[in-house]
């Protein structure tokens, strides 16, 4: 069966450096994997996915994170923070890919001025 | 604007009360979702539509009961609820089944249940 873990609950960085939110999944084969993202009081937004094309995929607001399929590892990746970063990040997975999004539990990331 | 709408945002019933949630979404898509989000829980996927079918039930109680009457639209309807279930419930929409493009969200239905 398919799983998320996304590992630390909460991950709090400085504005300018790097932002690193970790996710690994567990799948039978191979799987489309994405990255939400949701500020309060709002429904998640697309960051970025994967799809069996290119294993570093670049979205949204200066994000990116690289497929593993060695390490089943799909992080997420920015290289400066900026304060309205801030917000609650979500890994899911498909698969196979025609079957429903599965969530992780969700990193919540913060940025100090 | 998302392009997925839900009302309404805030909704405080009693457990002996009915309501229902609206979705509605104007993308063309074909594919539709319901998800349950808890604090400090991942989402809980409840329902799939695909086509105006329903393709998922994820052992989800009786008090809630889904309906699509077409592609555009689905509902949640409530009944006889319990406290536990207060949550923000999410509609989502894909193209397809594909996940492909992966799903757009819309804002949520924070669920008061007292």
């Amino acid at each position: 069966a398919q799983s998320v873990t996304q590992l630390g609950s909460h991950v709090s960085v400085s504005e300018g450096a790097l932002v690193l939110l970790r996710c690994n999944y567990s799948s039978s084969v191979p799987p489309y994997l994405f990255w939400y993202v949701q500020y309060p009081n709002q429904g998640l937004q697309l960051l970025l996915k994967y799809t069996s094309a290119a294993t570093l995929v670049k979205g949204i607001n200066g994000f990116e994170a690289e497929f593993k399929k060695s390490e089943t590892s799909f992080h997420l990746t920015k290289p400066s923070a900026h304060m309205s970063d801030a917000a609650e990040y979500f890994c899911a997975v498909s698969s196979p890919p025609n079957t429903p999004l599965v969530f992780g539990k969700g990193t919540r990331l913060s940025v100090i001025a | 604007e998302t392009g997925v709408t839900q009302t309404p945002r805030h909704l405080v019933m009693g457990m002996t009360n009915k309501k229902s949630l609206k979705c509605e979404q104007h993308l063309g898509h074909n594919a539709m979702y319901w998800y349950k989000q808890s604090a400090k829980k991942p989402l809980e996927l409840m329902f799939v539509y695909n086509f105006k079918e329903q393709t998922e039930n994820n052992s989800v109680p009786s008090r809630f009961s889904p309906e699509c009457p077409n592609s555009s639209h689905l509902f949640l309807h409530l009944h006889t609820l319990q406290p536990e279930d207060s949550a923000l419930y999410l509609c989502a929409s894909s193209q397809d089944s594909s996940n492909h493009y992966g799903y757009t969200f819309g804002s949520g239905t924070r669920l008061t249940v007292v």
